[in-house]
């Protein structure tokens, strides 16, 4: 499979402990978003990397939110101190170089589904 | 106001029949558009772009763009109960090229 991974699947974790989350991008993919879903809304912007550098980080991304991106291949996004508002589907999404248009295309991984209880 | 609006739904039409589904944005320098279909508990999975003006047709989906309106359509011909999903319009915008994101339209086809 060749597509964009996501791991873990599912995470379960109590109001402030700290959660990390993998993507593994499409490969030679160098850029890499992370979205935020809930139930019943469209993906959120969260952040984006070009390669190792993170270039852009929504106003949604609180200093309880850090993603990394080392050496431009997997990338990481951890939540300190979580909170119940944190539950939702964490979604990574990959996409080539641009050249053209076409580049602009973002392919998402399967997602990481976070419960706060 | 919301950047990237949708008519919510739910949607339901008879297997067969055409579903039509809109999306206006409010982003005039908006240049790439697109379609995702997501079924329930899954992630959004990249089914149309569209980047002029016109119609793009790709097997019984056609994309609609007509940016002096902002607004895009997504058509799908010969509606199958495989269809029912939630469809997402999505637009690039920002330096990052990041997308918006209606809240989507549930779209149900009935057997």
């Amino acid at each position: 499979d060749t597509g964009v991974s996501q791991n873990p699947r599912h995470k379960i974790t109590k109001r402030g402990q700290n959660v990390t989350f993998r993507c593994d991008p499409i490969s030679e993919h160098n850029r890499l978003y992370w979205y935020r879903q809930t139930l019943g809304q469209g993906p959120e912007f969260l952040t984006y990397f070009q390669n190792e550098a993170q270039l852009e980080k929504s106003r949604l991304l609180s200093d309880r939110f850090s993603a990394e991106r080392p050496k431009g291949s997997f990338s990481t996004l951890e939540i300190q101190r979580t909170e119940q508002g944190d539950s939702a589907m964490y979604l990574c999404a990959s996409s080539p170089p641009w050249r053209d248009r076409v580049t602009y295309e973002q392919y998402f991984g399967p997602g990481t589904r976070l419960t706060v209880t | 106001q919301k950047e990237v609006e949708q008519n919510s739904g739910p949607l339901s039409v008879p297997e067969g029949a055409i579903a039509s589904l809109n999306c206006t944005y409010s982003d005039r320098v908006s240049q790439s558009f697109f379609w995702y279909r997501q079924y329930s508990g899954k992630s959004p999975e990249l089914i149309m772009s569209i980047y002029s003006n016109g119609d793009k047709e790709d097997g019984r989906f056609t994309a609609q763009l007509n940016k002096a309106s902002q607004y895009v359509s997504l058509l799908i011909r010969d509606s199958q109960p495989s269809d029912s999903a939630t469809y997402l319009c999505a637009v690039n915008s920002g330096s990052a090229r990041q997308l918006t994101f209606g809240s989507g339209t549930q779209l149900t086809v009935l057997p």
